[in-house]
This record gives C-alpha cells, sequence and structure tokens, in this order.
C-alpha cells in the first residue's frame, strides 16, 4: 500500500486555475474509478471536495473539478480564491480492498 | 445534520491497548459504511480501516491489520476502533467518517480524537 504520489505545493494567484496531480499504479488509481479528493484547513477535519473522480457532492463550488488519465487523476481549481488555501489530498480505492491516499498538496493563493 | 464525536484517545504505553468510540446521529447509521482515518502530526491522512453495515464485512490497512479491529453497534449507532500492541508510529489523530460507498468516500468526517503511544 504505497501512498498516491502529489506534488508537495502548488501556488497561483487569483483568479487563476491550478491543478493537481495525483499518480498511483493499475492497482489503484489506474484500475478503478474510485478516486476522490480531500480539502483541508489547518486543524479542521478533512472535506470531500470530488468522489469517483469527477463528482461534486452537493455544496462544493463548480470551481473544484476532477479527472482521471491512465494511472494518473487530477484536481483543478479555476478561479481560484484566498479561502481555497489549504490542504488537498487525493484517495483511490486500491486492491485486496483497501484504500490508500496521496501525500498531500499545499495550496498556496499568492 | 450529520454529526460524529470521537472519543477514547489519550496516552497509552507501547505494547498497551485502547478503544475508541464514536457515535454518529443525524443519519440512518445502519444503511453506511464507515471508516477510521488517521493523521500523524504534521503528516498527510493514513487510512486505517473500514466496516460496511454489518461486522461481517471489514477492511484494514496493512500497518494495523492483526492489531485493530473495527466494529460497530448499529442499535447504539456507535462505531469502534479497538487498538492492540499499540506502536510509536500509531500517534495520530484519528477521525471517524461516514462513507457514501463501501469503503468510501468519505462525506463526513469528526472532529478526531488524539492518541498518543509513548513511554
Amino acid at each position: 500500500q504505497s501512498a498516491l504520489t502529489q506534488p508537495a505545493s502548488v501556488s497561483g494567484s487569483p483568479g487563476q486555475s491550478i491543478t493537481i496531480s495525483c499518480t498511483g499504479t493499475s492497482s489503484d488509481v489506474g484500475g478503478y474509478d474510485f478516486v476522490s479528493w480531500y480539502q483541508q484547513h489547518p486543524g479542521k477535519a478533512p472535506k470531500l471536495m470530488i468522489h469517483n473522480v469527477s463528482n461534486r457532492p452537493s455544496g462544493v463550488s463548480n470551481r473544484f473539478s476532477g479527472s482521471k488519465s491512465g494511472d494518473t487523476a487530477s484536481l483543478t481549481i479555476s478561479g481560484l480564491q484566498a479561502e481555497d488555501e489549504a490542504d488537498y489530498y487525493c484517495s483511490s480505492f486500491a486492491s485486496r480492498d483497501t484504500l490508500v491516499f496521496g501525500g498531500g498538496t499545499r495550496v498556496t493563493v499568492l | 445534520e450529520v454529526h460524529l464525536l470521537e472519543s477514547g484517545g489519550g496516552l497509552e504505553q507501547p505494547g498497551g491497548s485502547l478503544r475508541l468510540s464514536c457515535a454518529a446521529s443525524g443519519f440512518t447509521f445502519s444503511s453506511y459504511a464507515m471508516g477510521w482515518v488517521r493523521q500523524a502530526p504534521g503528516k498527510g491522512l493514513d487510512w486505517v480501516s473500514s466496516i460496511y453495515t454489518s461486522d461481517t464485512n471489514t477492511y484494514y490497512a496493512d500497518s494495523v491489520r492483526g492489531r485493530f479491529t473495527i466494529s460497530r453497534d448499529n442499535s447504539k449507532n456507535t462505531l469502534y476502533l479497538q487498538m492492540d500492541s499499540l506502536r510509536a508510529e500509531d500517534t495520530a489523530v484519528y477521525y471517524c467518517a461516514k462513507a457514501s460507498g463501501l469503503i468510501d468516500p468519505f462525506d463526513h468526517w469528526g472532529q478526531g480524537t488524539l492518541v498518543t503511544v509513548s513511554s
């Protein structure tokens, strides 16, 4: 159960778009359409932003979108806002009925 | 409104045991899978275990399989995590979370309970 690979940090200016990648293998990201993305502000519990690769839960801004190609999933935040500054984690269902998280990406709004 | 409240965390010595509880409200507890996710200080999220609607379907990370046991009491709307043979690397905030699928995704989370394993 190796962690999925995410960039340590991504930054952007207000209004810009940024994309966070999440790379796994054919045993997790590439093998299932069960990738999720979570947002976590300091000292707070995580919040589900995207599930099943590209589905947004009710109440999540449509500025957040997800996609997948092969073994890599991506989260795009468009129209970046100050409130988007947080840590973001991807997760994927994996073989042997397990779940694996990415190492996390710190998003900074410049 | 969904509410998840963890309890049972604290300081324990290596090799010891702790039992975490998670009291759920605001949804039909027996109809949803539940899980535990932990976060070591300053580190990322780490899936620990999930349980489907009954105790017959349980899932574990390799790092805790054989040491931790997840269970649920649907009559009490409560999720449990029995942690035995604790190690220093189990030190973390443990979050209880409600799943909308078999193992995940986790659409609601508790605020977490801190477990510290140290002599």
